[in-house]
């Protein structure tokens, strides 16, 4: 069994600057895989980045990078350089090494950019 | 870029009523899912499905609802007999694999459902 735990209800960054969200993860599998989607005010969700419990090092796509620190079980997302454009909710979610794709997600963070 | 449609984006129905949502995945794909956000609230999943049958599914998919490729494109979701608690947003999702590393989940941007 899965569970994210994501303990920031709202975030608030400058623009330019950087923020990180938290997400704790809890499982039973001995491999699994960590993600993070945003979701803007749209509603669609977009898939950001990947994460594998196997992975030496810490993933990173353009201004994404993940924060894995797997004795901790965490899987933070630090968004460099934000834009007005990243203000959205984030959510982040992991799918166990035998699910068929099952994702479960947390409860999400709304991230606000001021400029 | 392909991308996963969904139709309506928006339904509206009385309570008890038969609903069917539609999801058209991108075109190599294999594994196909839903999932549905009661508003402000978080994602969850509902069921996956592959090779015309479903692989796993959650206890919020109980036999009130059902999942069909009725063709080569189309994955339906089916509500029998709606509750007002069925109100949320349903997404769709696909992917071309389920190996852990390439099991990217391309959402559709999702069916409003209302029940009345």
């Amino acid at each position: 069994a899965q569970k994210i735990t994501q303990t920031q209800p709202g975030m608030f960054v400058q623009e330019k600057e950087a923020v990180t969200l938290d997400c704790t993860y809890d499982t039973s599998d001995p491999s699994y895989g960590l993600f993070w989607y945003k979701q803007p005010s749209s509603g669609e969700m977009i898939f950001l980045i990947y994460q594998g419990s196997y992975d030496q090092q810490n993933a990173t796509e353009g201004r994404y990078s993940l924060n894995f620190q797997k004795a901790r079980k965490s899987a933070n997302l630090v968004i460099s350089a934000s834009q007005l454009g990243d203000s959205a909710m984030y959510f982040c979610a992991s799918r166990g090494g035998t699910s068929y794709g099952k994702l479960t997600f947390g409860q999400g963070t709304i991230l606000t950019v001021h400029p | 870029e392909p991308e996963v449609t969904q139709t309506p984006s928006h339904q509206v129905t009385q309570m008890g009523q038969e609903v069917i949502l539609r999801c058209v995945p991108i075109s190599n794909h294999l594994y196909f899912y839903w999932y549905r956000q009661i508003l402000g609230q978080k994602v969850e999943f509902l069921v996956s499905f592959y090779n015309n049958e479903i692989s796993e599914k959650s206890e919020i998919f109980d036999d009130q609802f059902s999942v069909e490729r009725p063709d080569g494109s189309n994955f339906t979701l089916k509500i029998r007999s709606t509750k007002l608690e069925d109100s949320a947003m349903y997404f769709c999702a696909s992917s071309e694999a389920l190996g852990l590393a390439d099991n990217e989940q391309f959402f559709g941007p999702g069916t409003r459902l209302t029940v009345l």
